[in-house]
Parts: C-alpha cells; sequence; structure tokens
C-alpha cells in the first residue's frame, strides 16, 4: 500500500529555476525521508526530518514537514541540470514497525 | 568502500525457471531489505532482515524467499519466475532500525520473466 502521494508527478523547469515537490500523507509518522533516483541508478538519501520537527535545511535543499496537514514538501534552490531525477519521499510510520514506505515520486527536469 | 553491491545487474528468466539475486555490503550494517520498483509504483518493500540468520516478510513477499546466512549478505531468491515479477530489484541496507537512519541502496537489477 503506498502511503505518500507525490504532486506533481513530473516538473519542468529551466536552470535557475527553483523547484518545488510535495508530498502528502495518510496516517502518523516517525519522520520522513527525501530520496533522490538519476534513471538507472539506485535511490540516493537526501534528508531526513523527524515529526517533531517543521523545516530543515541541507545546502540547496529545503523540506518542510506539516504534522496537522499530514504534508511534506521539497524545495530545490537555484536548480541545475544535475538535479535532473526522480524524487521519492519515504514515511517511517508509527504503529508500521517504522517500515519505510514510498511515494511514487515525483520526476524533475530541468533543462539547461 | 564498495557500500551496496547486487548481481546480477540484468537477468531475463522464462517462466517456471528460478534464480537467487545477490545483495552484499561493506557498511557493517545490521539491516537489510529487498524491494521491488513498478513504473508509477514508487517502491515496495519484499522482505528485510534486522540480524544475520533473521528474515520477515515485507508488504509484496508473495513468490519470492530470502536468506541472511552472513551479515554482509542478503538473497533473493525466486523459485518459479511470473511475468508479473518482472521489476527492477533493488537491495538496500542501514545501520539500525527502518525509521531512524537512512538506507544506502544498491544499483538495482532489472529482471524481465517472459
Amino acid at each position: 500500500s503506498q502511503q505518500g502521494e507525490e504532486d506533481p508527478q513530473a516538473l519542468s523547469i529551466q536552470e535557475g529555476e527553483n523547484a518545488t515537490m510535495n508530498c502528502s500523507y495518510k496516517t502518523s509518522i516517525n519522520n520522513l525521508q527525501w530520496y533522490r533516483q538519476n534513471s538507472g541508478r539506485g535511490l540516493v538519501h537526501l534528508i531526513l526530518i523527524r515529526s517533531n520537527e517543521r523545516e530543515k535545511h541541507s545546502g540547496r535543499l529545503r523540506v518542510t514537514l506539516d504534522t496537522s496537514k499530514k504534508s511534506s514538501s521539497l524545495l530545490i534552490t537555484a536548480s541545475r541540470a544535475a538535479d535532473t531525477a526522480s524524487y521519492f519521499c519515504a514515511t517511517a510510520n508509527l504503529g508500521q514497525g517504522g517500515k519505510l514506505i514510498f511515494g511514487q515520486g515525483t520526476e524533475l527536469s530541468v533543462k539547461p | 568502500n564498495a557500500g551496496v553491491t547486487q548481481t546480477p545487474k540484468f537477468r531475463v528468466l522464462k517462466t517456471g525457471q528460478s534464480m537467487t539475486l545477490l545483495c552484499a555490503q561493506d557498511m557493517n550494517h545490521e539491516y537489510m531489505y529487498w524491494y521491488r520498483q513498478d513504473p508509477g509504483m514508487g517502491l515496495r518493500l519484499i522482505h528485510y532482515s534486522v540480524g544475520e540468520g533473521t528474515t520477515a516478510k515485507g508488504e509484496v513477499p508473495d513468490g519470492y524467499n530470502v536468506s541472511r546466512l552472513k551479515k554482509q549478505n542478503f538473497l533473493l531468491g525466486l523459485e518459479s519466475a511470473a511475468p508479473s515479477q518482472t521489476s527492477v530489484y533493488f537491495c538496500a541496507s542501514s545501520y539500525a532500525g527502518f525509521s531512524y537512519n537512512e538506507q544506502f541502496f544498491g544499483p538495482g537489477t532489472r529482471l524481465t520473466v517472459l
């Protein structure tokens, strides 16, 4: 069963623009993680935000978490062509042994 | 330090054939996982292991078996492959429990069942 619903499914922007991806989930979580997947490759962990945190930064990445709305967003600032990839949110849910449940992903294309 | 490696990278099977996918990690991680990724479906957990000699079912375990005889290796077996098992399979590992640490992924195995 899918927990995270990601929006949009696909996003195309120009280099230098900001990219925002959203993730909504259904049940209470322990934490939420974002991963990136380049075409034909495995997933790479980007950032983890715990349920008691509201915002986290890592380089050009900014993640927010709103547990009241059961949603998270990933913002990539000043995007580069190398940011082209699929981005997945994954939730570690309470009462599920903490297993990660992945969303369907957002496919980001950054045009030079 | 190779991280997580998977063997083979590609495989084509006929319906009913069997095969084993091998995952190895050199990070001394306790936890290991097998996922499958299908178009538009994200990743779904097949089986996982919380330590050497242990295995547990994930979300979609039917048709698969696993073994963790050594801490660094996690094997995924298909006893009688079906076309519905055509997918990309990813192995991952983590230092501790699911929720507290990032998972490190292998490069994937692309399996086609004819």
